[in-house]
């Protein structure tokens, strides 16, 4: 079964300075892979998806990640950070011969003025 | 097109009431799924479903159970609630085409608090 660790349980960071949360799987193949924001009070929201080919993903909202084999990685990224971005990111991997997906225990970002 | 609502928003319970949670879905998903999120534990999966009529266990089945009569509604229901079941249920649905592991489309959660 797959598995997913978000090393940093909280960031904080300046707007305006770029931002990168970490995420590494567990999974014996390329799964597929998942980044999702969620606002306070709010549920899920995909920013983006990686299933196969270009191994740098581009979302909504101004975010990419980048897919690396190697090293188990699916990182998420966002050059400039707005005050809007303060929420919760949760990464998730998903078998492609399975229905399900496991989330890792998510990330909070606070974002200062 | 609404995506997928679940009701009630929020819900207080005593110790040993029942209740249940309505998720519905107008995307047309095959797969649909119950998750409970607790803080510092991501969102674990209940039960989930992959099409009408069948059901199977996730990760933390115990202590709740689930029915899916019509492909666009899944329900969840608490038939004795306890404290450790205190938390937010998000549900979710997803397409099975021809990728299984598709995205999945959350609702807006359910705030439950049992006491």
């Amino acid at each position: 079964a797959q598995s997913v660790t978000q090393p940093d349980i909280h960031i904080t960071v300046s707007e305006g300075a770029s931002l990168e949360l970490r995420c590494n799987y567990s999974y014996g193949a390329t799964p597929y892979l998942f980044w999702y924001v969620q606002s306070p009070g709010q549920g899920l929201q995909l920013l983006l998806k990686y299933f196969s080919g270009d191994t740098l993903v581009q979302g909504i909202k101004g975010f990419e990640a980048e897919f690396k084999r190697s090293q188990s990685s699916f990182n998420l990224r966002k050059p400039s950070v707005h005050w809007s971005d303060a929420a919760e990111y949760f990464c998730a991997v998903g078998d492609p011969n399975d229905y399900k997906l496991s989330f890792g225990a998510g990330t909070t970002v606070t974002v200062r003025a | 097109n609404a995506g997928v609502t679940q009701t009630p928003k929020f819900r207080v319970l005593k110790t040993g009431q029942s209740m249940t949670l309505l998720c519905a879905q107008d995307m047309n998903h095959e797969y649909m799924y119950w998750y409970r999120q607790d803080p510092g534990m991501g969102l674990r999966l209940i039960h989930y479903s992959v099409g009408e009529g069948t059901t199977a266990k996730g990760e933390v089945p115990d202590g709740y159970n689930v029915s899916r009569l019509k492909k666009q509604n899944f329900l969840l229901g608490l038939e004795s609630a306890a404290p450790s079941q205190t938390s937010v249920y998000f549900c979710a649905s997803s397409y099975s085409h021809d990728r299984p592991a598709r995205e999945q489309y959350f609702g807006p959660g359910t705030r439950l608090t049992v006491t």
